[in-house]
């Protein structure tokens, strides 16, 4: 079955104090890994979809990278602007259903 | 505009009513899906249209049915509200390349009394 685990649940840093969230998946051949944020009240905005292992991309200050049984996503000198819910999700080639993992809460202190 | 709307954006009701949420998409995809929210836990599937004539049960059917009443519009119902469909609900979209991008809409937060 797949499962994605994301890991902290919740993380606080101070404006500038660069880390990173993680993000263990299992499926039976991956079509694609996806990041996604969400502020609070709004839906899920698509970041990144990674495709195989050692993929990595970037946007501004986040960095996404992929091995065969984990993601990262790298925040470097966050601003209090990135805080947010930041939700993993993978899609198997067992199917076409998307598996959400339940998302790192981020919380960016000025 | 928005790509993906939802109606309403908040909603209150009693236990035992019938209600519907209601969800509009600009982006021309065929794909639709229900999704809710709950603290703790990832996003779970409830429906799932992959064209107006496709309706799919997704994990967490029970109690809740669908309508797909064009490519564009995608509605969830509630036949019987119980509290423990207190949650958050989110439509999706998305087109048909592998692996799907899904696009989100705001939201719809119901509460269940």
């Amino acid at each position: 079955e797949d499962q994605v685990t994301q890991s902290p649940e919740a993380l606080r840093l101070q404006e500038g104090e660069s880390s990173s969230l993680n993000c263990s998946y299992t499926v039976s051949g991956l079509r694609g890994l996806f990041w996604y944020r969400q502020d609070p009240g709004k839906g899920p905005e698509f970041l990144f979809t990674l495709y195989s292992a050692g993929e990595e991309k970037e946007k501004e200050r986040l960095k996404a990278t992929l091995t065969k049984k984990e993601s990262f996503l790298h925040i470097t000198a966050p601003k209090p602007e990135d805080s947010a819910t930041y939700l993993c999700a993978v899609q198997g080639t067992g199917g076409f259903k998307t598996i959400f993992g339940a998302g790192t809460r981020l919380f960016v202190k000025a | 505009d928005a790509d993906v709307t939802q109606t309403p954006r908040n909603r209150i009701t009693k236990t035992g009513k019938r209600i519907m949420l209601e969800c509009s998409q600009t982006k021309g995809h065929d794909r639709m899906y229900w999704y809710r929210q709950d603290p703790g836990l990832g996003l779970r599937l409830i429906y799932y249209s992959f064209d107006v004539k496709d309706i799919n049960k997704g994990e967490i059917s029970d109690g809740y049915s669908v309508s797909r009443q064009a490519q564009a519009k995608f509605s969830l119902s509630l036949e019987s509200a119980i509290p423990n469909q207190t949650a958050l609900y989110f439509c999706a979209t998305s087109d048909r390349t592998y692996p799907e991008t899904q696009y989100f809409g705001p939201g719809t937060r119901l509460l269940v009394l």
